[in-house]
């Protein structure tokens, strides 16, 4: 494997609190990426990291925040974990740009919100 | 806006039979095109890649995907299907300097002993 772990595998959580998600590599790799999987939609952005301390918006940020203080770890919360955010989320990381290395994936994490 | 369309979000085929799942593309320019398959509780792996030159790409696991300009498609073909392929797959899309994928909805794949 590239050296990509998510954590936890499976998280059950009630609605209103607060969940983290964390994205760890061994890669190295400057581009982080955290997506959600829902059937019928494929995978969707929702933040991404270019470098520590420096994140953007994907195009379905609202109720996530991230948060990368080191090169190796890519944080993704919920600060008030709602239905609507029951989903898989995979973490992704890239060398550089996707043209030329493409993403290698996490396996996921698999999140029910009760 | 760019986006990639994957019409059939299920196909079924006998092992051993030809494969070919479709992907379409909407962007002005030369679209940078991935193929990935994603197997049961897994994260998703890159089969090949189209950047630009001969149309015909050769990826992993025995597949091949032809990339058509004038349809603007980026189809993925296997001449003969394994069990083991059963799995959903994702055509993806890019731009030149960009550091994220479009990603089309996914085609589920059963394959019939």
């Amino acid at each position: 494997d590239a050296g990509i772990t998510q954590s936890p595998r499976h998280k059950v959580t009630e609605t209103g609190t607060p969940v983290t998600l964390r994205c760890h590599q061994t890669e190295n790799h400057r581009y982080m990426y955290w997506y959600r999987q829902d059937p019928g939609h494929g995978l969707r952005l929702i933040h991404y990291s270019y470098g520590v301390k420096d994140t953007d918006k994907g195009e379905v940020s609202d109720g996530y925040s991230v948060s990368r203080s080191k090169t190796e770890d890519f944080l993704l919360t919920l600060e008030s974990a709602t239905s609507s955010q029951t989903s898989v989320y995979f973490c992704a990381i890239s060398e550089g740009s996707v043209t030329n290395y493409g993403y290698t994936f996490g396996s996921g994490t698999r999140l029910t919100v009760v | 806006a760019q986006s990639v369309t994957q019409p059939d979000i299920h196909i079924t085929v006998s092992e051993g039979a030809s494969l070919e799942l479709r992907c379409n593309y909407s962007y002005g320019a030369t679209p940078y095109l991935f193929w990935y398959v994603q197997s049961p509780g897994q994260g998703l792996q890159l089969l090949l890649k189209y950047f630009s030159g001969d149309t015909l790409v050769q990826g992993i696991k025995g597949f091949e995907a032809e990339f058509k300009r004038s349809q603007s498609s980026f189809n993925l073909r296997k001449p003969s299907v394994h069990w083991s392929d059963a799995a959903e797959y994702f055509c993806a899309s890019t731009t030149s300097g960009t550091y994220k994928y479009i990603f089309g909805t996914g085609t589920r794949l059963k394959v019939l002993a």
